[in-house]
């Protein structure tokens, strides 16, 4: 079992440009999250969602937006990349109350 | 929503030396508390949790307290060895959706040897 993973590990954007990054997870989990991870401030919730076809904001959600088509896939878009969007960004799952499970992280650097 | 702060943000001990890490909450109808364990370069990882039921939760030479009353909670680690060197995070769920957690901002533990 892969558990949680996320593509890609690293990118490097220009101002103004787009991505979508991708969080996989075959542990059936209904609950999926994306948190982003910068100095000093700990892990953030930016968007999150409860089941398939559902999603909700975060503490951060500004700048960004997502969507679970499959219960197994959770997508955080960028639609125009700005410096501050510049950090660590974590996919979690969980069954419900309880431990999250983390996926490796991607390192996004916007210029 | 929920609000939890965490306290020191950075923690230097000697070998054998205990650590703890305190964090206090905002909502009184949080729930589940867990903290996370995340090395350099590497994911966040459960080390260990505790419900609102219970006061005290061990495993072998990490513990966790919980005053509800205080609405504050805290991390014990004993015996402390280099490789618990790491950033350790508390959580809280809120308490109506206990699904979703807020993080506080981690401890930066060093174990010197």
């Amino acid at each position: 079992n892969a558990g949680v993973t996320q593509t890609p590990k690293f990118r490097v954007l220009k101002t103004g440009q787009s991505m979508t990054l991708l969080c996989a997870q075959d542990m059936n989990h209904e609950y999926m999250y994306w948190y982003r991870q910068d100095p000093g401030m700990g892990l953030r919730l930016i968007h999150y969602s409860v089941g398939e076809g559902t999603t909700a904001k975060g503490e951060v959600p500004d700048g960004y937006n997502v969507s679970r088509l499959k219960k197994q896939n959770f997508l955080l878009g960028l639609e125009s990349a700005a410096p501050s969007q510049t950090s660590v960004y974590f996919c979690a799952t969980s069954r419900g109350a309880g431990e999250q499970f983390f996926g490796p992280g991607t390192r996004l650097t916007v210029l | 929503g929920e609000n939890v702060e965490q306290h020191p943000s950075t923690l230097s001990v000697q070998e054998g030396d205990s650590a703890v890490i305190k964090c206090t909450y905002s909502d009184s109808a949080s729930n589940y508390f867990p903290w996370y364990k995340q090395e350099l370069g590497k994911r966040p990882q459960l080390i260990i949790d505790i419900r609102s039921n219970v006061g005290e939760k061990k495993d072998q030479r990490i513990a966790v307290t919980l005053n509800k009353t205080a609405k504050h909670f805290s991390l014990h680690i004993t015996e402390t060895q280099p490789e618990d060197s790491a950033v350790y995070f508390c959580g809280g769920d809120s308490g109506g959706s206990n699904y979703k957690l807020t993080f506080g901002k981690g401890t930066l533990l060093t174990v010197n040897p």
